[in-house]
């Protein structure tokens, strides 16, 4: 399974745009990209996914350049709220094993 | 209904204790996941059980032993555990790998809260 490397933490303040890059040399070419968001003492929660150019949901946008050995989300106009720890995860659809990488611990100041 | 629901909340156990976490979900998902999860660090995978067999164990110690009843529930036994298995014990669900979900993505797997535990 590819390994993911992602900044270990970042600060943003309320209504800027917050970018998370996540490198993924050794994705393979069934991987998708996954990314999953996690509050403290809950479970993580689903984000987006994708597997090349760009998606788009209610929440976030998940950029692949064409390579795919990076990702980066997208979280427009964070808020206090958006405090977490943000996961990238490569693997195949058809993959029981999520493997979560260190993570990156995004604190969004007033 | 899209809610992974887990009990205890909480629990505080002994080295010589028997207890049980228990999952339950009623999305239809039939492939069922045990998380365990350190301070500060990632999920890590112990257990994966598809179509109500396990599928996967990651060299878990036989101090935890999983079961799954039924589609909906999901049991991990825990006997003669120590300290150093305090943790957040999370439990996931998800179609199995391949299926055509609804709405949802492939791999997306959905979390409950855990179950905060504390081997004294």
């Amino acid at each position: 399974l590819a390994k993911t490397t992602q900044p270990i933490s970042m600060d943003s303040y309320e209504g800027q745009e917050v970018n998370i890059t996540c490198s993924h040399n050794n994705i393979a070419t069934n991987d998708y990209i996954t990314w999953y968001q996690q509050f403290p003492s809950q479970g993580p929660r689903f984000i987006i996914q994708g597997y090349k150019t760009k998606v788009t949901n209610e929440v976030a946008s998940l950029f692949i350049p064409a390579d795919r050995k990076s990702s980066t989300l997208s979280l427009p106009r964070v808020s206090l709220s958006d405090t977490a720890v943000y996961y990238c995860l490569v693997g195949g659809r058809s993959s029981y094993k999520l493997i979560f990488g260190s993570g990156t611990r995004l604190l969004v100041r007033p | 209904d899209t809610e992974v629901t887990q009990t205890p909340k909480h629990l505080v156990m002994g080295m010589t204790n028997k207890k049980s976490l228990k999952c339950e979900q009623h999305m239809g998902h039939r492939a069922m996941y045990w998380y365990k999860q350190k301070a500060k660090k990632p999920p890590e995978l112990m257990f994966v059980y598809s179509y109500e067999k396990l599928s996967i164990n990651e060299s878990v110690p036989s101090r935890f032993s999983p079961e799954c009843p039924n589609s909906s529930l999901l049991n991990l036994h825990l006997h003669a555990l120590q300290p150093e298995d305090s943790a957040l014990y999370l439990c996931a669900s998800s179609q199995p790998g391949g299926d055509r979900g609804r709405r949802e993505g492939y791999n997306e797997q959905f979390f409950g809260p855990g179950t905060r535990l504390t081997v004294l």
